[in-house]
């Protein structure tokens, strides 16, 4: 069964500071693999997906991750901080039977600090 | 084009009463999948409809159950509701085929509170 773990439940940066995020997968077949922002009392909003062809995906926002099978990672990255950017992240996998669902990990938590 | 869109933003109910959320898709999805995101979690898969059909169950009780309609707006409805039952409830809809099935866009979410 496909999976997703997102190891640090609240990461703090500073502005204007590299963000990392960490998301893990688990498939035993080829994944495809999002990532979803969350603000305050609002529903998710897609950053940016992988599903075939170049490992490397750009979203909205200067967000973009890298999809490496030999790590079963999905980080995403955004070279600087923005105040706007504290939410909490969400990375999601798509679990094939059953209907095209998506399974998420627990949510990172991102604070920008000035 | 018109995202997707839920109603009532907010709903409490008592223990034991019947609930019923609202959800109309984007426009052109023909997939709409609702999720239960109980506070500080993630989303967890409820069901989806396709062309009107269940297409796919999570792990949730029998009293949990939707409808699709031809224009596939959806109903989530939820029998002698349940004070675990509060979270935030999420609809979102996707089309396509493949991998870009899977690629689904939610709407605001309804908040539901079981008192």
């Amino acid at each position: 069964a496909q999976s997703v773990t997102q190891l640090g439940s609240h990461v703090s940066v500073s502005e204007g500071a590299l963000v990392l995020l960490r998301c893990n997968y688990s498939s035993s077949v080829p994944p495809y693999l999002f990532w979803y922002v969350q603000y305050p009392n609002q529903g998710l909003q897609l950053l940016l997906k992988y599903t075939t062809g170049a490992t490397l995906v750009k979203g909205i926002n200067g967000f973009e991750a890298e999809f490496k099978k030999s790590e079963t990672s999905f980080h995403l990255t955004k070279p600087s901080a923005h105040m706007s950017d504290a939410a909490e992240y969400f990375c999601a996998v798509g679990v094939t039977g059953g209907g095209n669902k998506l399974t998420f990990g627990t949510g990172t938590q991102l604070k920008v600090e000035l | 084009e018109t995202g997707v869109t839920q109603s009532p933003t907010h709903l409490i109910k008592t223990r034991g009463q019947q609930v019923t959320l609202r959800c109309s898709s984007q426009s052109g999805h023909n997939t709409v999948s609702w999720y239960q995101q109980a506070l500080g979690q993630g989303p967890q898969f409820i069901f989806q409809y396709y062309r009107e059909e269940e297409n796919g169950r999570g792990n949730f009780p029998p009293r949990f159950s939707g409808l699709q309609f031809p224009n596939y707006s959806s109903e989530l409805n939820v029998n002698a509701s349940e004070l675990d039952d509060s979270a935030l409830y999420l609809c979102a809809s996707s089309s396509g085929s493949g991998g870009d099935s899977y690629e689904q866009y939610f709407g605001p979410g309804t908040r539901l509170t079981v008192t």
